[in-house]
């Protein structure tokens, strides 16, 4: 099957700092990359949906200035959450979707972030 | 609005089945997946139904209706590592997967 990576899977970092996760398709072209974030024993939010070579769209009250999402080719999309705070502290993960046909999405293993 | 309905916990016994339900409401119908979440992971994949009937793949099998609204995860033969979040998700008229919050799988000896 498709496998998505994403780095890193753990990231510690100071409040106001500046966190960058890749998400990459290792082993086929994805039109469309998705972002979740999801706290301890709740469900997938979606972030954003982000398309290669066009800006990112997002989801109503996720803040758009502070999660940058950048899909640059057809197998990397990366988020970078600026001046990092506590409550971002979460489990990001990416996901990939094949068009033509192809409904499913294909998670990354996830990124646990804790902003101190 | 959208929105899924399945049970938040359910407790079963090694070998034994287990049916998961949920039901849900969306804009629109792509078809209805089933993830297995375990703790601190990301979710994997389990089945996807898109016309009603049931998928049988091993020890897991989904049913979908989608005239009620309403699809099944049957897993059989529990093992252990079966214990995880289950979670039914929906894709609506964009594409995109609508979440709940899932059944977490309790197996016991």
């Amino acid at each position: 099957g498709a496998v998505v990576s994403q780095h890193p899977s753990r990231v510690i970092c100071k409040s106001g700092t500046s966190v960058k996760i890749e998400c990459r398709s290792l082993d086929f072209q994805a039109t469309t990359m998705f972002w979740y974030r999801q706290f301890p024993k709740k469900s997938l939010m979606l972030m954003a949906t982000s398309n290669e070579g066009s800006k990112a769209t997002y989801e109503q009250g996720v803040e758009k200035d502070k999660f940058l999402i950048n899909h640059a080719s057809l197998t990397l999309s990366t988020l970078t959450v600026t001046s990092a705070h506590p409550e971002d502290s979460s489990f990001y993960i990416c996901s990939a979707w094949i068009a033509e046909g192809y409904n499913e999405q294909f998670f990354g293993p996830g990124t646990r972030l804790t902003v101190l | 609005g959208q929105n899924i309905d399945q049970p938040t916990e359910m407790t079963a016994t090694e070998g034994a089945i287990v049916q998961i339900n949920c039901t849900y409401q969306t804009s629109g119908f792509n078809g209805l997946f089933w993830y297995q979440q375990h703790a601190g992971e990301a979710p994997t994949f389990l089945s996807y139904n898109v016309l009603d009937g049931l998928e049988e793949k091993g020890r897991f099998s989904s049913f979908l209706s989608r005239s009620k609204g309403y699809s099944y995860l049957l897993l059989k033969e529990l093992q252990m590592k079966d214990s995880a979040s289950y979670l039914c998700a929906p894709l609506d008229s964009n594409y995109q997967l609508i979440w709940g919050a899932g059944t977490k799988l309790i197996i016991k000896p």
